[in-house]
Protein backbone atom coordinates (compact mmCIF):
# COMPACT_ATOMS: atom_id res chain seq x y z
CA UNK A 1 0.00 0.00 0.00
CA UNK A 2 0.97 3.47 -0.55
CA UNK A 3 1.97 5.46 3.14
CA UNK A 4 2.89 8.57 4.28
CA UNK A 5 4.33 9.19 7.68
CA UNK A 6 4.88 12.15 9.52
CA UNK A 7 5.36 13.05 13.10
CA UNK A 8 1.58 14.08 14.90
CA UNK A 9 3.03 16.79 16.86
CA UNK A 10 5.96 18.72 17.41
CA UNK A 11 6.81 21.89 20.21
CA UNK A 12 8.86 24.39 19.27
CA UNK A 13 9.88 27.94 20.57
CA UNK A 14 9.60 31.13 19.12
CA UNK A 15 12.24 32.04 17.34
CA UNK A 16 13.87 28.71 17.12
CA UNK A 17 14.61 26.27 14.02
CA UNK A 18 11.92 22.97 13.61
CA UNK A 19 12.68 20.34 10.89
CA UNK A 20 9.29 18.02 9.79
CA UNK A 21 10.34 15.09 8.43
CA UNK A 22 8.73 13.33 5.65
CA UNK A 23 9.09 9.79 4.93
CA UNK A 24 6.65 8.16 1.86
CA UNK A 25 6.33 4.88 0.43
CA UNK A 26 4.14 4.89 -2.68
CA UNK A 27 3.86 3.22 -6.06
CA UNK A 28 5.97 5.67 -8.17
CA UNK A 29 7.14 9.31 -7.43
CA UNK A 30 6.05 12.83 -9.52
CA UNK A 31 6.82 15.46 -6.88
CA UNK A 32 6.28 16.06 -3.29
CA UNK A 33 4.67 18.98 -2.02
CA UNK A 34 4.06 20.72 1.43
CA UNK A 35 0.94 22.82 2.61
CA UNK A 36 -0.06 24.39 5.74
CA UNK A 37 -2.83 24.32 7.12
CA UNK A 38 -3.63 26.38 10.18
CA UNK A 39 -6.88 25.24 12.43
CA UNK A 40 -10.18 25.43 10.99
CA UNK A 41 -9.15 26.93 7.24
CA UNK A 42 -8.04 25.41 4.17
CA UNK A 43 -4.40 24.00 3.34
CA UNK A 44 -2.21 26.49 1.74
CA UNK A 45 0.92 25.85 -0.83
CA UNK A 46 4.18 25.94 0.70
CA UNK A 47 6.66 24.73 -1.48
CA UNK A 48 6.97 21.54 -4.26
CA UNK A 49 10.30 19.19 -4.95
CA UNK A 50 10.65 17.00 -7.49
CA UNK A 51 14.57 16.81 -7.86
CA UNK A 52 16.71 15.74 -4.80
CA UNK A 53 18.31 19.21 -2.59
CA UNK A 54 16.93 21.84 -0.88
CA UNK A 55 14.07 24.14 -1.90
CA UNK A 56 14.63 27.80 -0.16
CA UNK A 57 11.75 30.19 0.25
CA UNK A 58 12.28 32.80 2.42
CA UNK A 59 12.37 31.60 6.43
CA UNK A 60 11.61 28.15 4.92
CA UNK A 61 13.34 25.31 3.07
CA UNK A 62 12.15 22.50 1.53
CA UNK A 63 14.76 18.78 0.71
CA UNK A 64 14.22 16.16 -0.72
CA UNK A 65 16.29 12.71 -0.89
CA UNK A 66 14.21 10.48 -3.43
CA UNK A 67 16.54 7.53 -2.98
CA UNK A 68 15.64 7.55 0.54
CA UNK A 69 11.99 8.13 0.06
CA UNK A 70 12.32 11.41 2.71
CA UNK A 71 11.85 14.99 2.83
CA UNK A 72 11.68 17.54 5.37
CA UNK A 73 10.42 20.77 5.99
CA UNK A 74 12.89 23.87 7.54
CA UNK A 75 10.95 26.44 9.41
CA UNK A 76 13.74 28.88 10.34
CA UNK A 77 13.38 31.95 12.99
CA UNK A 78 9.87 31.05 14.32
CA UNK A 79 6.62 33.31 14.67
CA UNK A 80 3.66 32.41 16.66
CA UNK A 81 1.49 32.48 13.36
CA UNK A 82 3.38 29.41 12.72
CA UNK A 83 1.63 27.47 14.98
CA UNK A 84 -0.55 24.94 11.99
CA UNK A 85 -0.62 21.46 10.86
CA UNK A 86 2.12 21.08 7.91
CA UNK A 87 1.07 18.19 5.32
CA UNK A 88 3.18 15.97 3.28
CA UNK A 89 1.93 14.54 0.03
CA UNK A 90 3.51 12.61 -3.00
CA UNK A 91 2.39 12.53 -6.28
CA UNK A 92 2.82 8.63 -7.65
CA UNK A 93 2.61 7.02 -10.96
CA UNK A 94 -0.56 8.06 -11.76
CA UNK A 95 -0.21 11.26 -10.93
CA UNK A 96 -2.51 11.09 -7.73
CA UNK A 97 -1.89 13.07 -4.46
CA UNK A 98 -0.87 10.71 -1.55
CA UNK A 99 -1.61 12.72 1.64
CA UNK A 100 -0.22 12.35 4.77
CA UNK A 101 -1.88 13.29 8.37
CA UNK A 102 0.08 15.93 8.95
CA UNK A 103 2.20 17.62 11.36
CA UNK A 104 0.76 19.43 13.97
CA UNK A 105 3.74 22.33 15.26
CA UNK A 106 3.24 24.42 18.47
CA UNK A 107 4.75 27.18 19.07
CA UNK A 108 5.56 28.65 22.66
CA UNK A 109 6.64 31.67 23.17
CA UNK B 1 -11.44 38.54 -4.09
CA UNK B 2 -12.46 34.92 -2.95
CA UNK B 3 -10.42 32.32 -5.38
CA UNK B 4 -12.49 29.11 -4.30
CA UNK B 5 -15.71 29.81 -2.70
CA UNK B 6 -17.97 27.51 -1.16
CA UNK B 7 -20.99 26.63 0.50
CA UNK B 8 -22.35 26.61 3.60
CA UNK B 9 -19.46 26.52 5.62
CA UNK B 10 -21.51 24.93 8.50
CA UNK B 11 -23.78 21.98 7.74
CA UNK B 12 -26.12 20.48 10.85
CA UNK B 13 -28.52 18.03 9.33
CA UNK B 14 -30.40 14.70 10.22
CA UNK B 15 -29.33 11.25 9.42
CA UNK B 16 -31.57 10.24 5.86
CA UNK B 17 -31.80 14.00 4.81
CA UNK B 18 -30.31 14.91 1.11
CA UNK B 19 -27.43 17.53 0.90
CA UNK B 20 -25.40 19.94 -1.49
CA UNK B 21 -22.54 21.68 -1.38
CA UNK B 22 -21.61 24.18 -3.92
CA UNK B 23 -17.89 25.22 -4.84
CA UNK B 24 -17.05 27.80 -7.64
CA UNK B 25 -13.42 29.15 -8.83
CA UNK B 26 -13.09 32.51 -10.39
CA UNK B 27 -9.12 31.62 -10.94
CA UNK B 28 -9.47 30.03 -14.79
CA UNK B 29 -8.53 26.69 -13.40
CA UNK B 30 -9.24 23.52 -15.53
CA UNK B 31 -9.58 20.98 -12.79
CA UNK B 32 -11.42 20.85 -9.80
CA UNK B 33 -11.75 18.35 -6.78
CA UNK B 34 -13.43 17.05 -3.81
CA UNK B 35 -11.53 16.09 -1.09
CA UNK B 36 -13.28 14.75 2.38
CA UNK B 37 -10.79 15.68 5.53
CA UNK B 38 -11.99 13.33 8.68
CA UNK B 39 -11.17 13.68 12.57
CA UNK B 40 -7.51 12.12 12.02
CA UNK B 41 -7.17 15.01 9.36
CA UNK B 42 -6.42 12.64 6.77
CA UNK B 43 -7.25 14.62 3.06
CA UNK B 44 -8.70 12.16 0.99
CA UNK B 45 -9.25 12.78 -2.72
CA UNK B 46 -13.07 11.56 -3.86
CA UNK B 47 -13.83 13.45 -7.30
CA UNK B 48 -11.58 15.21 -9.74
CA UNK B 49 -12.96 17.36 -13.18
CA UNK B 50 -11.15 18.18 -15.53
CA UNK B 51 -13.06 20.68 -17.63
CA UNK B 52 -16.23 19.33 -16.89
CA UNK B 53 -15.53 15.83 -17.55
CA UNK B 54 -15.24 13.24 -14.25
CA UNK B 55 -11.16 11.96 -14.46
CA UNK B 56 -10.79 10.99 -10.55
CA UNK B 57 -13.70 8.89 -8.74
CA UNK B 58 -12.46 7.16 -5.89
CA UNK B 59 -13.74 4.42 -3.84
CA UNK B 60 -17.06 6.41 -2.94
CA UNK B 61 -20.49 5.48 -1.85
CA UNK B 62 -22.25 6.21 -4.58
CA UNK B 63 -24.53 8.23 -2.23
CA UNK B 64 -22.10 11.12 -3.23
CA UNK B 65 -22.81 12.59 -7.11
CA UNK B 66 -20.40 15.15 -7.90
CA UNK B 67 -21.92 17.55 -10.77
CA UNK B 68 -20.18 20.02 -12.78
CA UNK B 69 -22.11 22.35 -15.04
CA UNK B 70 -19.13 24.28 -16.51
CA UNK B 71 -15.15 24.05 -15.54
CA UNK B 72 -15.54 26.89 -12.97
CA UNK B 73 -17.99 25.00 -10.85
CA UNK B 74 -18.20 21.33 -8.90
CA UNK B 75 -21.30 20.67 -6.60
CA UNK B 76 -21.43 18.00 -4.26
CA UNK B 77 -24.60 16.36 -3.55
CA UNK B 78 -25.17 13.45 -0.39
CA UNK B 79 -28.08 11.63 -0.48
CA UNK B 80 -29.26 9.80 2.73
CA UNK B 81 -26.33 11.60 5.05
CA UNK B 82 -24.98 8.73 7.52
CA UNK B 83 -23.18 9.58 10.85
CA UNK B 84 -19.85 8.77 8.91
CA UNK B 85 -20.17 11.09 6.30
CA UNK B 86 -19.74 13.35 9.47
CA UNK B 87 -16.03 15.35 8.27
CA UNK B 88 -14.48 18.56 6.68
CA UNK B 89 -15.29 18.71 2.61
CA UNK B 90 -12.78 20.84 0.70
CA UNK B 91 -13.19 21.67 -2.63
CA UNK B 92 -10.04 22.67 -4.41
CA UNK B 93 -8.85 23.59 -8.19
CA UNK B 94 -5.47 23.60 -10.31
CA UNK B 95 -4.64 25.02 -13.38
CA UNK B 96 -3.90 21.86 -15.26
CA UNK B 97 -4.61 18.00 -14.97
CA UNK B 98 -2.85 15.97 -12.64
CA UNK B 99 1.11 16.23 -14.28
CA UNK B 100 3.72 18.77 -13.21
CA UNK B 101 3.79 20.62 -9.98
CA UNK B 102 0.16 21.95 -10.22
CA UNK B 103 -0.75 24.01 -7.24
CA UNK B 104 -3.76 23.01 -5.29
CA UNK B 105 -6.17 26.18 -4.27
CA UNK B 106 -8.36 25.17 -1.72
CA UNK B 107 -11.69 26.77 -0.66
CA UNK B 108 -12.67 27.51 3.23
CA UNK B 109 -14.09 24.50 3.61
CA UNK B 110 -17.58 22.99 4.58
CA UNK B 111 -18.27 21.43 7.91
CA UNK B 112 -20.85 18.70 7.63
CA UNK B 113 -22.33 16.97 10.76
CA UNK B 114 -25.04 14.30 10.80
CA UNK B 115 -27.02 14.02 13.65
Amino acid sequence: GQNIDQPTEMTATEGAIVQINCTYQTSGFNGLFWYQQHAGEAPTFLSYNVLDGLEEKGRFSSFLSRSKGYSYLLLKELQMKDSASYLCAVKDSNYQLIWGAGTKLIIKP
Amino acid sequence: DTAVSQTPKYLVTQMGNDKSIKCEQNLGHDTMYWYKQDSKKFLKIMFSYNNKELIINETVPNRFSPKSPDKAHLNLHINSLELGDSAVYFCASSPHGSSGANVLTFGAGSRLTVL
